[in-house]
């Protein structure tokens, strides 16, 4: 069965500063890869996603991923860090398996930006 | 589109009453999930369906769950009796994922904040 580990519970920033945040998955073929977001009080959003191809995917807000097979990760990234940046990140692997269609959350990582 | 439509938005209730929580996906999509996110299990799926049949309902903790999904543009899932351990936030999710892909977005509906006293 396919599982997704966010090591970081919490992470703490500086606007204006970087950040990556870690995913680790398992999955024995090739994954689909998401990061979603969710902001206090609402539903998750898509951030980026990846499933084939070139393994560094740009995705909405600034936000990129890179896929490293080897190391089994789907780190996120942004270069500078906004304020409106505070929420809970979610990376999820998923499988497909005849009509079975299904993803694997991670357990979050809350993102506090300092200003 | 309005998006993934769930009412109520919150809802307050005794241990041992009935809940329903509804959901309207998108229209067009095919798959509609339900999840249940709380602070120490994270975000759980419990059930979803592939053009309104159920395909995998193993995540549904116990048989005081159920879940329907009588036409493309509804779904309810449903706590009865209903308990304390049930509080939580329900989320409803609809995409179109085709014959073969799962490439394509899950969208999320705004949730429901579920309190059983």
């Amino acid at each position: 069965a396919q599982s997704v580990t966010q090591p970081d519970i919490h992470i703490t920033v500086s606007e204006g500063a970087s950040l990556e945040l870690r995913c680790n998955y398992s999955y024995g073929a090739t994954p689909y890869l998401f990061w979603y977001v969710q902001s206090p009080g609402q539903g998750l959003q898509l951030l980026l996603k990846y499933f084939s191809g070139d393994t560094l995917v740009q995705g909405i807000k600034g936000f990129e991923a890179e896929f490293k097979r080897s190391q089994s990760s789907f780190n996120l990234r942004k270069p500078s860090v906004h304020w409106s940046d505070a929420a809970e990140y979610f990376c999820a692997v998923g499988f497909v398996s005849g009509s079975a269609r299904q993803l694997t959350f991670g357990s979050g990582t809350q993102l506090t930006v300092l200003p | 589109d309005a998006g993934v439509i769930q009412s109520p938005r919150h809802e307050v209730t005794e241990m041992g009453q009935e809940v329903t929580l509804r959901c309207k996906p998108i229209s067009g999509h095919d798959y509609l999930f339900w999840y249940r996110q709380t602070m120490m299990r994270g975000l759980e799926l419990l059930i979803y369906f592939n053009n309104n049949v159920p395909i995998d309902d193993s995540g549904m903790p116990e048989d005081r769950f159920s879940a329907k999904m009588p036409n493309a543009s509804f779904s309810t899932l449903k706590i009865q009796p209903s308990e304390p351990r049930d509080s939580a936030v329900y989320f409803c999710a609809s995409t179109l994922f085709g014959p073969e892909s799962l490439s394509n977005e899950q969208f999320f509906g705004p949730g429901t904040r579920l309190t059983v006293l």
